[in-house]
């Protein structure tokens, strides 16, 4: 069965640069969450997107900003990047009314 | 604003042994989820079971089970006849069935002694 696809696995930036990451949803799923995962952290919800439209906001830095499209894909783009920022990002997708969210296997950034 | 609060940092049995892991939760909503979530060393987060509030019976899932208290805010996680491959971080998470974000605990590192 397909799975939440998220690219890139790997990123690696330099502080004060911009990464844009993809995530791919489970076909006909309609809502797409992401979530960042510290060191040693549990994920912390960031931001969720239902049917194109934001509909739910957690602890996403200004920095950040995300969109989903119209084939439902998602992307997080995150600008002025802090060594802080270093983290796994996951995406995770969902239909609506249902309650199994699916994740991704994650994108590892890493910020020098 | 849901809480969820995992008790124990790290755990470990022996193989072919029974464990239990904690999870205490803190809603006011009547109507949710609750999930446990396996994070191997790979990182991938994987979902082992879930339960809907409003369902009294206990899920299991092959070797999985919980046991659910709504009136104690209590969602434990009983894996028997443990494998070396249970070895993971294990996360207790909430899910209010409006919201559909997740809420997640600490975790609780699982080792698996052979």
């Amino acid at each position: 069965a397909a799975g939440v696809i998220q690219s890139p696995r790997h990123l690696i930036k330099e502080k004060r640069e911009t990464a844009t990451l993809k995530c791919y949803p489970i076909p006909r799923h309609d809502t797409v969450y992401w979530y960042q995962q510290g060191p040693g952290q549990d994920p912390q919800f960031l931001i969720s997107f239902y049917e194109k439209m934001q509909s739910d906001k957690g602890s996403i830095p200004d920095r950040f900003s995300a969109q989903q499209f119209s084939d439902y894909h998602s992307e997080l783009n995150m600008s002025s990047l802090e060594l802080g920022d270093s983290a796994l990002y996951f995406c995770a997708s969902s239909l609506f009314g249902r309650s199994e969210a699916f994740f991704g296997q994650g994108t590892r950034l890493t910020v020098v | 604003a849901q809480t969820v609060t995992q008790s124990q940092p790290e755990m470990s049995v022996q193989e072919a042994e029974t464990v239990t892991l904690s999870c205490t939760y803190d809603t006011s909503e009547s109507n949710y989820y609750l999930f446990w979530y396996k994070q191997p060393p790979s990182r991938q987060m994987i979902l082992v079971i879930r339960q809907e509030a409003y369902k009294q019976q206990n899920a299991t899932e092959n070797r999985f089970s919980v046991n659910f208290q709504k009136a104690a805010k209590s969602f434990s996680l009983k894996i028997s006849d443990s494998q070396l491959g249970d070895t993971a971080m294990y996360f207790c998470a909430f899910m209010n069935t409006n919201a559909g974000k997740s809420t997640f605990g600490d975790g609780t590192t699982l080792t698996v002694k052979p």
